[in-house]
């Protein structure tokens, strides 16, 4: 299975500002996936990023708000733009058919 | 769409007692089926899974079997310990056919005294 590493593991920031966080893989892959699980919840899908095209987003989710990189087939990075403390949440990336996930990051907006 | 439906919680066993969470799922296609497990202040691992009906996936003494004609896919473990408390997501994906999203189920908060 892919090994994911994704960074930063948690922050606090101020609101209003943005925060982008990366996600590395350690093999090329097509799809990447951003999920958000907010305190006490489980995780929704935000969306899915393929390497040379645009992403595609689930419902509730917007571009504006949520815009997402992916440079190369082993890189990916979402930015939570404009934060509010509705978006304190653990971010975690994962990859296709891997079914493994990055450790995640706990956001957390004052 | 798909939708996975899991056991609410939180449950509290005592420690050596048996465990099962019932999961059930909604599917058009052959998906997928997961347990994962995430516990206090880490991410989420894949705990096990089970990908064709009849299958059954087996990880740290924890069991599921992939259950088509009733749609569900429980985990158990016979004797749970304390290090077993965590929250347990049920999940399911539409497999290679698709893009391999995963949705999840609502989670299970699993407590076990000593």
């Amino acid at each position: 299975s892919a090994v994911i590493s994704q960074k930063p593991s948690r922050d606090i920031c101020q609101r209003g500002t943005s925060l982008t966080i990366q996600c590395q893989v350690d093999s090329q892959v097509t799809m990447m996936f951003w999920y958000r699980q907010q305190p006490g919840q489980s995780l929704t899908l935000i969306a899915t990023a393929n390497q040379g095209s645009e992403a595609t987003y689930e419902s509730g989710f917007v571009i504006d708000k949520f815009p997402i990189s992916r440079p190369n087939l082993t890189f990916s990075t979402l930015t939570v733009s404009n934060m509010s403390p509705e978006d304190s949440s653990i971010y975690l990336c994962s990859v296709e058919y891997g079914y493994t996930f990055g450790s995640g990051t706990r956001l957390t907006v004052v | 769409g798909d939708s996975v439906t899991q056991m609410e919680g939180p449950v509290t066993l005592s420690e050596e007692a048996f465990l099962t969470i019932n999961c059930t799922y909604t599917a058009t296609g052959y998906p997928s089926l997961f347990w994962y497990v995430q516990y206090p202040g880490e991410g989420l691992q894949l705990l096990l899974k089970a990908t064709k009906a009849d299958d059954k996936g087996s990880n740290k003494g924890f069991e599921a079997t992939y259950r088509k004609e009733t749609t569900s896919f429980h985990l158990e473990k016979g004797s749970v310990q304390v290090s077993d408390s965590a929250v347990y997501f049920c999940a399911l994906s539409e497999g290679y056919s698709s893009a391999s999203k995963i949705i999840f189920g609502s989670g299970t908060r699993l407590s076990i005294r000593p």
